[in-house]
């Protein structure tokens, strides 16, 4: 089955420490996306990537740090430097370009940071 | 660049019709989105609308867009508690990000 993975469904962390957040898919996408989700907020992005070895920051990207070493996966390391890191994570992917290409949502991982 | 406007809460009884608001800033997003989040999950493209059309109509989802005053809205006739989620509606950001909306949380009531 064609989709989008990520791991762990729940992830809980001490304060100070890093920790990385797995995203894959199967489906060939060149496009992948973090975004963060906060109660009331909406999706805000974090990172994105056009293509393997390329990616670019979101609106929120202080305090986390992405690589791209292959297509079908996209980690993603929140640092001790994010001030509020507490959140869900959705991640997602697309066929790259502007047309009406859909984004393909994994089922998300929560983070609880205390 | 795009921003996107949602009223937070809708309340429904089973069976009526509910109607979901949106408004946006940016009108040179070539398709508008429509997604619903059940609690726990990802989101899941429900429908879209290209920017040039009025109206698209798919089974029980009726989006109506109105570019003039920047307006998309989402019907969904005869809801159901299947229904009960969060919808966001999104545009399209500049480098093919989408742009989404806080979401509206919709309680079906039986």
């Amino acid at each position: 089955d064609g989709g989008i993975t990520q791991s762990p469904k729940y992830l809980f962390r001490k304060e100070g420490q890093n920790v990385t957040l797995s995203c894959e898919q199967n489906l060939n996408h060149d496009a992948m996306y973090w975004y963060r989700q906060d109660p009331g907020q909406g999706l805000r992005l974090i990172y994105y990537s056009q293509i393997v070895n390329d990616f670019q920051k979101g609106d929120i990207a202080e305090g986390y740090s992405v690589s791209r070493e292959k297509k079908e996966s996209f980690p993603l390391t929140v640092t001790s430097a994010q001030k509020n890191p507490t959140a869900f994570y959705l991640c997602a992917s697309s066929i790259a370009g502007t047309g009406v290409y859909e984004q393909y949502f994994g089922p998300g991982t929560r983070l609880t940071v205390t | 660049g795009e921003d996107v406007e949602q009223s937070l809460f809708l309340s429904v009884r089973e069976g009526d019709s509910s109607v979901i608001n949106c408004t946006y800033t940016d009108s040179s997003s070539t398709y508008l989105y429509w997604y619903k989040q059940e609690p726990g999950a990802g989101l899941q493209l429900l429908t879209y609308i290209f920017s040039n059309m009025d109206m698209k109509q798919d089974q029980r989802l009726t989006v109506l867009l109105n570019k003039k005053d920047k307006h998309l809205s989402l019907r969904i006739a005869d809801t159901q508690t299947g229904d009960s989620a969060i919808y966001f509606c999104a545009g399209r950001g500049s480098q093919g990000n989408l742009i989404f909306g806080k979401g509206t949380k919709l309680s079906v009531k039986p």
